[in-house]
């Protein structure tokens, strides 16, 4: 089955930490996106990448970094810098950067303070 | 920065009844979806509804966009208890260029039914 594989589900951050977000997929599709969700908030744009080796930032990218090596793999980190983590984090796919794409996301990881 | 607003927040029926949830937005758009996400999950793509029509349906899902109004409206007919979860619309905004196909997202409306 295509989809989107993201982990870990829980993730524990400690203070000055450097943690990471993993996200693949199999769909092969060209556009990958990071949001991040609090309640209330709905979702907020951290990152997307519309190819391999190419990224941009959204909405909220201080305090997170992101790489695009691979097709299928698009890593959050997010860096001791982000005084705020405690959120959940979804990852999305979409074929490619058109105007009509349905994004398909993953399940998400909640990430939480130690 | 946020495209969509949903309303309402939160909505509450029972089973069999219908369910409206509308969206407003505040610039131009291509298209307009709607997503759905039960609780703890990611997001699950419902429809997409483009901007040159006014009506779409999918199963017991009605989708209409007014542009002049800037605003969409979901029905959900006949809703069941697993229809419980969050809807959010999601537009493509005023972005060309660069940004093109990225999605600006509401807050959402929390649907609970009823058994």
């Amino acid at each position: 089955d295509g989809g989107i594989t993201q982990s870990p589900k829980y993730l524990f951050r400690k203070e000055g930490q450097n943690v990471t977000l993993s996200c693949e997929q199999n769909l092969n599709h060209d556009a990958m996106y990071w949001y991040r969700q609090d309640p209330g908030q709905g979702l907020r744009l951290i990152y997307y990448s519309q190819i391999v080796n190419d990224f941009q930032k959204g909405d909220i990218a201080e305090g997170y970094s992101v790489s695009r090596e691979k097709k299928e793999s698009f890593p959050l980190t997010v860096t001791s810098a982000q005084k705020n983590p405690t959120a959940f984090y979804l990852c999305a796919s979409s074929r490619d950067r058109g105007m009509d794409q349905p994004q398909h996301f993953g399940d998400g990881t909640r990430l939480s303070i130690l | 920065s946020q495209q969509g607003e949903e309303d309402p927040q939160a909505l509450s029926i029972q089973e069999g009844e219908n369910a409206t949830m509308n969206c407003s937005y505040k610039t131009s758009i291509n298209n307009l979806q709607w997503y759905r996400q039960n609780s703890g999950r990611g997001l699950v793509h419902l429809i997409l509804i483009r901007s040159n029509e006014r009506e779409k349906h999918s199963g017991r899902l009605r989708v209409t966009l007014d542009t002049s109004k800037k605003s969409s409206s979901l029905l959900i007919t006949a809703s069941r208890a697993a229809d419980t979860a969050s809807y959010f619309c999601a537009t493509d905004g005023p972005d060309r260029g660069s940004t093109l196909g990225r999605l600006y997202f509401g807050r959402g409306t929390q649907l609970t039914v009823w058994p």
